[in-house]
């Protein structure tokens, strides 16, 4: 039982690159989301999944891209990569409230 | 306009006493409220949850109270190990089916031995 596992670990992007980052869990949740974490500023909503095939924008959804065709599945697309992106990405799922959502280790980017 | 807010950036506090955690948010319609502690270098971790009907969870040294009429809510440590230091983050959700987490900017908890 792996939980929630995040690739890459690390990469760096020049800008006006693509890339996806990918996120997988084992566990059968059916809620998926994505958060970025910057000094000072928490963990703020990129995008988030209530199901296979439904996805929705959190408070930060410029310049990312997500889809989600299986329930494992919630890949992260970076259409066009700026330095405003340089952060730490964090992948999560969860079965529902009260459970808590599990965490993968993180995903650090930097764009130069 | 930050909906939940953590006013202390860091707290430390001597090995073996209480450690608390303060968190305040502004939007009434939040009604279940987590706590996530965070190691570097990893994702954060899930600790402790209260719902609104609730005003008290306890769950072996931690211990979440909740004060609704304040909007206020905080994390006790009781007694605090080495191994608690970390950045603790408060987090809240509305009952809107989607389970979005708002979380707070975090407190670095550090415990001196």
């Amino acid at each position: 039982n792996a939980g929630v596992t995040q690739t890459p670990k690390f990469q760096v992007l020049k800008t006006g690159q693509s890339m996806t980052l990918q996120c997988a869990q084992d566990m059968n949740h059916e809620y998926m989301s994505w958060y970025r974490q910057d000094p000072g500023m928490g963990l703020r909503l990129i995008h988030y999944s209530v199901g296979a095939g439904i996805t929705d924008q959190g408070e930060v959804p410029n310049g990312y891209n997500v889809s989600r065709s299986t329930t494992e599945d919630f890949p992260l697309r970076l259409l066009s990569a700026a330095p405003s992106q340089t952060s730490v990405y964090f992948c999560a799922s969860t079965r529902g409230r009260g459970l808590g959502y599990t965490f993968g280790s993180g995903t650090r980017l930097t764009v130069v | 306009d930050q909906q939940v807010k953590q006013n202390s950036p860091s707290l430390s506090v001597q090995e073996g006493r209480i450690s608390i955690l303060n968190c305040d948010y502004t939007n009434s319609m939040f009604d279940y409220f987590l706590w996530y502690k965070k190691y570097p270098a990893e994702g954060p971790t899930f600790l402790i949850s209260i719902s609104s009907i609730k005003d008290k969870n306890e769950d072996g040294r931690f211990t979440v109270f909740l004060n609704k009429s304040a909007k206020h809510l905080s994390l006790h440590i009781v007694p605090s190990q080495p191994g608690d230091s970390a950045v603790y983050f408060c987090a809240a959700t509305a009952n809107f089916g989607n389970e979005k987490l708002t979380f707070g900017t975090g407190t670095r908890l550090t415990i001196i031995p």
